[in-house]
């Protein structure tokens, strides 16, 4: 099974920055790397996705190192509804996904 | 447009009994995927349907199966119950190609085995 390996947890202030990393160093050529997340009672909720670029949406920025093994999810202005939990995932299309613990993100006002 | 909707939102069983989950997929999406999350963990894969057939297995024993109907709604059932089950269940439905989407989940049928 595809693994990644996040922080157990991780807290930030209130509209500051939350940069969420992620290592991934058995990524083959052709997975993508996702990132999920949930809050709590919820179900997994998309983020973003990339293969080799850095991404950016409107919910999250993702940087993605030149060599794919790690990458870093980016919460530009973090909100106390983005305490959750974070999934970071890699493979391939149509694939399943599997989930590891996760980083739990506290946003403390 | 809307989303995963899951059936029931809570269950309560017995141990040795079957059960039967519903989902009906987010309009336009023809797979569905299953996943059971026990409580402090992250999801695990049970299988995906993908037009009707089942098209990827997680490790899970065959007391758990599924169906997927033409309209791609999905069901999950599990016979034979045991303590060990109760988790929360989650759908996901997607495009056959979920690069440029990625999973829609449903809020999920948290089941209790007792």
């Amino acid at each position: 099974d595809a693994k990644t390996t996040q922080p157990t947890s991780m807290d930030c202030a209130e509209g500051r920055a939350a940069n969420l990393p992620c290592n991934h160093s058995t990524i083959s050529g052709n997975e993508y790397v996702y990132w999920y997340r949930q809050i709590h009672s919820q179900g997994p909720q998309y983020i973003i996705h990339g293969l080799k670029n850095n991404e950016t949406n409107e919910m999250a920025s993702l940087i993605i190192t030149e060599d794919r093994k790690s990458s870093t999810l980016i919460l530009p202005h973090a909100t106390l509804r983005d305490t959750a939990v974070y999934y970071c995932i890699h493979t391939g299309a149509n694939s399943k996904l599997t989930f590891g613990k996760g980083i739990t993100l506290s946003v403390r006002p | 447009e809307t989303g995963v909707t899951q059936s029931p939102t809570h269950l309560i069983k017995t141990r040795g009994q079957q059960v039967t989950l519903r989902c009906s997929s987010q309009s336009g999406h023809n797979t569905v995927s299953w996943y059971q999350q026990a409580l402090g963990q992250g999801p695990q894969f049970i299988f995906q349907y993908y037009r009707e057939e089942e098209n990827g297995r997680g490790n899970f024993p065959p007391r758990f199966s599924g169906l997927q109907f033409p309209n791609y709604s999905s069901e999950l059932n599990v016979n034979a119950l045991e303590l060990d089950d109760s988790a929360l269940y989650l759908c996901a439905s997607s495009l056959e190609t979920p690069i440029n989407y990625g999973y829609t989940f449903g809020s999920g049928t948290r089941l209790t085995v007792v």
